[in-house]
């Protein structure tokens, strides 16, 4: 069973705070790995993808990959309110023809 | 346009009835799936289809049926609504290219069954 685990919150962080969101993961051969965003009641948004081990940023984003942990993590930088969602993370298999396997989401809540 | 529509976006309907919703893109994308949202679960595959003849299970499909008349249309099924299959159903795409890609979501649409 392929699994992907988050904690499911709420994380609430100040504005302007370093938000950090982790995610672990029980297939050894996941190779690619996705951050969604979801406010309440609309569809997931990809923001990050990141496939190999070490950081990748994005404006405020910033995604880390550690495959000897099976760890993947998101922070956002300078949190805003408007960041406030449900943060899910995804992953798939080395060769992509399986479909992706989410995890519960985390939700986030950036006070004011 | 929406790249991903799904119709309808909104839905109650009594127990037993027969429902289908509907996914149509334009992105040209092979792959197509649905998936359904509780509160607390996440989103859990119902089915997806890499391509028009290729329909394969997810891990929660008793209770659906799917059609892929077409590379850009997909559709879900639910041949006798119950209750416990009220929920946020979600369709999305990806396409084909590099080792692994992420996926284009639909709308959603918020089926009631009472």
């Amino acid at each position: 069973q392929k699994e992907v685990e988050q904690n499911s919150g709420p994380l609430s962080v100040p504005e302007g705070a370093i938000a950090s969101l982790n995610c672990t993961y029980s297939d050894r051969v996941s190779q690619s790995f996705f951050w969604y965003r979801q406010y309440s009641g609309k569809s997931p948004e990809l923001i990050m993808s990141i496939y190999s081990n070490g950081d990748k940023e994005d404006g405020r984003f910033t995604a880390q990959l550690n495959k000897a942990s099976q760890y993947v993590s998101l922070l956002i930088r300078d949190s805003q309110p408007s960041d406030s969602a449900t943060y899910l993370c995804a992953v798939n298999a080395r060769s992509g023809n399986t479909p992706l396997v989410f995890g519960k989401g985390t939700r986030l809540s950036v006070i004011a | 346009d929406a790249d991903v529509t799904q119709t309808p976006r909104n839905r109650i309907t009594k127990t037993g009835k027969r429902i289908m919703l509907e996914c149509s893109q334009t992105k040209g994308h092979d792959r197509m799936y649905w998936y359904r949202q509780d509160p607390g679960l996440g989103l859990r595959l119902i089915y997806y289809s890499f391509d028009v003849k290729d329909i394969n299970k997810g891990e929660i499909s008793d209770g659906y049926s799917v059609s892929r008349q077409a590379q850009a249309k997909f559709s879900l099924s639910l041949e006798s609504a119950i209750p416990n299959q009220t929920a946020l159903y979600f369709c999305a795409t990806s396409d084909t290219t590099g080792t692994g890609v992420g996926y284009t979501f639909g709308s959603g649409t918020r089926l009631t069954v009472v």
